[in-house]
């Protein structure tokens, strides 16, 4: 149990589209969904956190018009890159928790390359 | 502000051998959770162990265990008989009272034949 799916696992854009990426919890309900972003050999830096209906909580620093998250259902959310650029290139990576406290355990999923050419 | 450290930014360890990695942290909670997350070559997040800070005794999960130092902030974590397979970045973590994790800087592994 406590699968988290991600498509597409990679994309290739021009610079100026935009790009969305789904998280899906496939096998609970997710409450709190969370974007990572994360550059080669580096840490996951934290972008935003989504809860069902609500407006995402985006981090310090983050554009919240450049990466706009949805969180529609128990089971979605959604990332979309708007006018996306070469240094938006990086590997997103979401989790999925059945609450929003600390005793909630995240479920990561595979992950989405992205490359803006 | 919660801190995780994680000071070995690369570490190999021969086949069968055990190895250690380091992680130290900063918060002000008293109740705390800590993890360990494995990330292969496939970028797939592992949980590998967690500790729950009121819990004195270390957490084990089969040849991985934790030495959980609470009043000197350290977790580390101890892999007994390395296999290739546990090749892989390591981050420690720490989780806030808002579900939010917060990542060391990583170490990565080689398990070398």
């Amino acid at each position: 149990g406590a699968v988290v799916s991600q498509h597409p696992s990679r994309v290739i854009c021009k610079s100026g589209t935009s790009v969305k990426i789904e998280c899906r919890s496939l096998d609970f309900q997710a409450t709190t969904m969370f974007w990572y972003r994360q550059f080669p050999k580096q840490s996951l830096m934290l972008m935003a956190t989504s809860n069902e209906g609500s407006k995402a909580t985006y981090e310090q620093g983050v554009e919240k018009d450049k990466f706009l998250i949805n969180h529609a259902s128990l089971t979605l959310s959604t990332l979309t890159v708007t006018s996306a650029h070469p240094e938006d290139s990086s590997f997103y990576i979401c989790s999925a928790s059945r609450g929003g406290g600390r005793s909630y355990e995240q479920y990561f999923g595979p992950g989405t390359r992205l490359t803006v050419t | 502000a919660q801190t995780v450290t994680q000071s070995q930014p690369e570490m190999s360890v021969q086949e069968a051998e055990t190895v250690t990695l380091s992680c130290t942290y900063d918060t002000s909670e008293s109740n705390y959770y800590l993890f360990w997350y494995k990330q292969p070559p496939s970028r797939q997040m592992i949980l590998v162990i967690r500790q729950e800070a009121y819990k004195q005794q270390n957490a084990t999960e089969n040849r991985f265990s934790v030495n959980f130092q609470k009043a000197a902030k350290s977790f580390s974590l101890k892999i007994s008989d390395s296999q290739l397979g546990d090749t892989a970045m390591y981050f420690c973590a720490l989780v806030d009272q808002g579900g939010k994790l917060i990542f060391g800087q990583g170490t990565e592994l080689s398990v070398k034949p």
